[in-house]
């Protein structure tokens, strides 16, 4: 079983869309807890860090559920230049060493 | 451009050459990280360096691989001995705090 788990997608959604993604991780020490964006042909790039209580930035809200090892990211009114791939990562020493990431889910935001 | 960057972009090698890759973080980052990725998979961790130290090593790091930071700023990951196997994106990632930014990566293909 992979450490960090995701629904490879793709998701394909129209403009103005509200798409959700969902992740669990295995290692109930993780502290830590991201959602990175990579463009295609690109590096991965910080999107948002995941707090226990939830947090929002703008049309993006990441939840995070300690007891069942799970964490979601909801995108409400997509825009064409959502479209990428989101990965779920975690980090398990909470030092800012390694971090684990998910395979990835794409989403495509359609005119 | 302040960011981390990687040199070459891209490298084309037979098998069974050495091959090496160059990496400068952030000037005034601490953490320098190595991560390989393959298509359709997010990044997996190799290494970890906080300043010149090497702190840890992940077990896809075979003996084949090594890496440096000589000075704490600048880090080379060198593959000995080159496989069809290690055809993938070598990224480099630095950090002062929990942050990890990620530079632009290096294309390795082994014919």
């Amino acid at each position: 079983r992979k450490e960090v788990e995701q629904d490879p997608g793709p998701f394909n959604v129209p403009e103005g869309a509200t798409v959700a993604f969902n992740c669990t991780y295995s290692n109930s020490a993780s502290q830590s807890f991201f959602w990175y964006r990579q463009d295609c042909r690109k590096e991965p790039k910080l999107l948002m860090s995941v707090y226990s209580s939830g947090n929002e930035d703008g049309r993006f809200t990441a939840q995070l559920n300690r007891a069942s090892q799970y964490i979601s990211l909801l995108i409400r009114d997509s825009k064409l230049s959502d479209s990428a791939t989101y990965l779920c990562v975690v980090n398990h020493s909470g030092s800012a060493r390694q971090l684990t990431f998910g395979s990835g889910t794409q989403l495509t935001v359609l005119p | 451009d302040t960011g981390v960057s990687q040199n070459p972009r891209h490298k084309i090698t037979k098998r069974g050459q050495n091959v090496t890759f160059r990496c400068d973080p952030i000037s005034e980052h601490n953490r320098l990280y190595w991560y390989r990725q393959t298509l359709g998979q997010g990044p997996e961790f190799l290494t970890y360096f906080q300043n010149e130290a090497q702190l840890e090593k992940s077990r896809l790091l075979s003996d084949r691989f090594s890496a440096e930071r000589p000075k704490g700023s600048f880090s080379t990951l060198e593959i000995q001995r080159t496989e069809q196997g290690d055809s993938a994106m070598y990224l480099c990632a630095s950090s002062l705090g929990y942050e990890q930014f990620f530079g632009p990566g290096t294309r390795l293909t082994v014919l």
